[in-house]
């Protein structure tokens, strides 16, 4: 079956600092793969997505990156964090083929401080 | 320009009847529709989709209901219960698109 992680769980960052959040799936092959941000009190916003190793779509201008260094790992990054970056990222896959759902890792709450 | 709507922020019912959640969504190429489930602190859970073929699909005590014409789509559980109290998510997603468009969420709150 198929496992989306997430890490970390938690983090708490100053601001003007990086970050690296690391998203890894298994059990699938080829997956298309999503970055979504959830700011407190509102929905869903895609941040990035991509459909095969170093192929990154952005959807919102920002100060975050996203890198995809192989088939089943997904990188968001960011040299210098801002305030406005505190919120619960997600992580998601989908099999792009024939089916259109997709599958959500845990979370990371990230604070900036 | 939010092209997926779902209007009501909250809804409150009471364990044993039905909750029914609304989405309305503006752009007409999309042709798939899905409904998340979000607990606090929890990634979303997929809970039923539905193409735009059809007019109904069900999954054990959901049922979700598209009308094309009205570009409306709704979420029914029946019956309610506590434990079904979360945050759901319209997403819609249009042909050729990588891509799926949420809804800003719905807090439902099933009362024992």
């Amino acid at each position: 079956s198929q496992t989306i992680h997430q890490w970390p769980a938690t983090l708490v960052q100053p601001v003007g600092s990086p970050l690296s959040l690391e998203c890894t799936v298994e059990g699938t092959s080829n997956p298309n793969l999503y970055w979504y941000r959830q700011a407190a009190g509102r929905g869903l916003q895609l941040l990035f997505y991509s459909v095969g190793i170093g192929q990154i779509s952005s959807e919102v201008p920002q100060n975050l990156s996203a890198s995809r260094p192989q088939d089943r790992q997904f990188i968001l990054s960011s040299k210098k964090l801002l305030l406005s970056d505190s919120g619960f990222y997600l992580c998601a896959w989908e099999v792009g083929t024939f089916t259109y759902e997709q599958y959500f890792g845990p979370g990371t709450r990230l604070t900036v401080t | 320009d939010q092209q997926v709507k779902q209007n009501s922020p909250s809804l409150s019912v009471q364990e044993g009847r039905i909750s029914i959640l609304n989405c309305d969504y503006t752009n007409s190429m999309f042709d798939y529709f899905l409904w998340y489930k979000k607990y606090p602190a929890e990634g979303p859970t997929f809970l039923i989709s539905i193409s735009s073929i059809k007019d109904k699909n069900e999954d054990g005590r959901f049922t979700v209901f598209l009308n094309k014409s009205a570009k409306h789509l709704s979420l029914h559980i029946v019956p309610s219960q506590p434990g079904d109290s979360a945050v759901y998510f319209c997403a819609a997603k249009g042909s050729g698109s990588e891509k799926l468009v949420f809804g800003k969420g719905m807090k439902l709150t099933v009362n024992p």
